[in-house]
């Protein structure tokens, strides 16, 4: 079963708006990471937190980390046509021996 | 160029068959991984290997056996394809342990088993 599930499964938006977007697990987990897959191309990583982290920042995206609800938001701000893509969770689980879990990820269509 | 290099881009094969998927870094990076992609599904793990010589089984490796022989290869066989192995293939590298560092991918294989 999927550790990290992503909400919504789609996401539609204009240029210039902001996107959110939700991830859930289920067990605790060593860090947290966030990753974009254009289409027909392998997955670009974005960001990882770390557990005793709760919030990071990469140029116009944040992601925040609430261990105590076992969720994670990606937040990209003045979104373009270029950030079109899937954005997938994934996460590294305690005592997992390096078995980074992934969502089924959110589909963000930017429209100009 | 420096960076994960999957081949073949696309593969057709029939049912029963053996087919071998390649997977190269550059990176000298330790761990390396190979996932499948299925609508629904998201990224499952099939196997993965910490170092050369050392691999593992993860989430879906039945039907599937890896090597690694060297650090800069990690070779995917199914050794009797079957339908529902038809996926795309991904192949990722790691500096460090997941619990570290960030996964690179390459861009995949889609093979079709007919």
């Amino acid at each position: 079963s999927q550790q990290g599930e992503e909400d919504p499964q789609a996401l539609s938006i204009q240029e210039g708006e902001n996107a959110t977007m939700n991830c859930s697990y289920k067990t605790s987990i060593n860090n947290l990471q966030w990753y974009r897959q254009n289409s027909g191309r392998g997955l670009v990583h974005l960001i990882l937190i770390r557990s005793n982290e709760r919030e990071k920042h990469s140029g116009r995206l944040r992601v925040t980390l609430d261990t105590s609800k076992k969720s994670s938001s990606l937040l990209i701000t003045a979104s373009r046509a270029a950030d079109t893509a899937s954005y997938f969770c994934a996460t590294a689980p305690k005592g997992g021996y390096n078995k980074l879990i992934f969502g089924a990820g959110t589909r963000l269509a930017v429209h100009p | 160029d420096a960076g994960i290099t999957q081949s073949p881009r696309y593969k057709i094969t029939e049912t029963g068959r053996q087919v071998t998927l390649m997977c190269h870094q550059t990176w000298s990076h330790s761990y390396m991984f190979w996932y499948r992609q299925d609508l629904g599904h998201g990224l499952r793990l099939i196997y993965y290997s910490a170092a050369a010589d050392i691999t593992d089984k993860g989430e879906v490796p039945d039907g599937y056996v890896v090597s690694r022989s060297k650090t800069e290869n990690f070779p995917l066989t199914l050794e009797s394809a079957t339908r529902s192995q038809t996926s795309v293939y991904f192949c990722a590298s790691s500096e460090a342990s997941s619990y570290n560092s960030p996964l690179h991918f390459g861009n995949g294989t889609r093979l079709t088993v007919t």
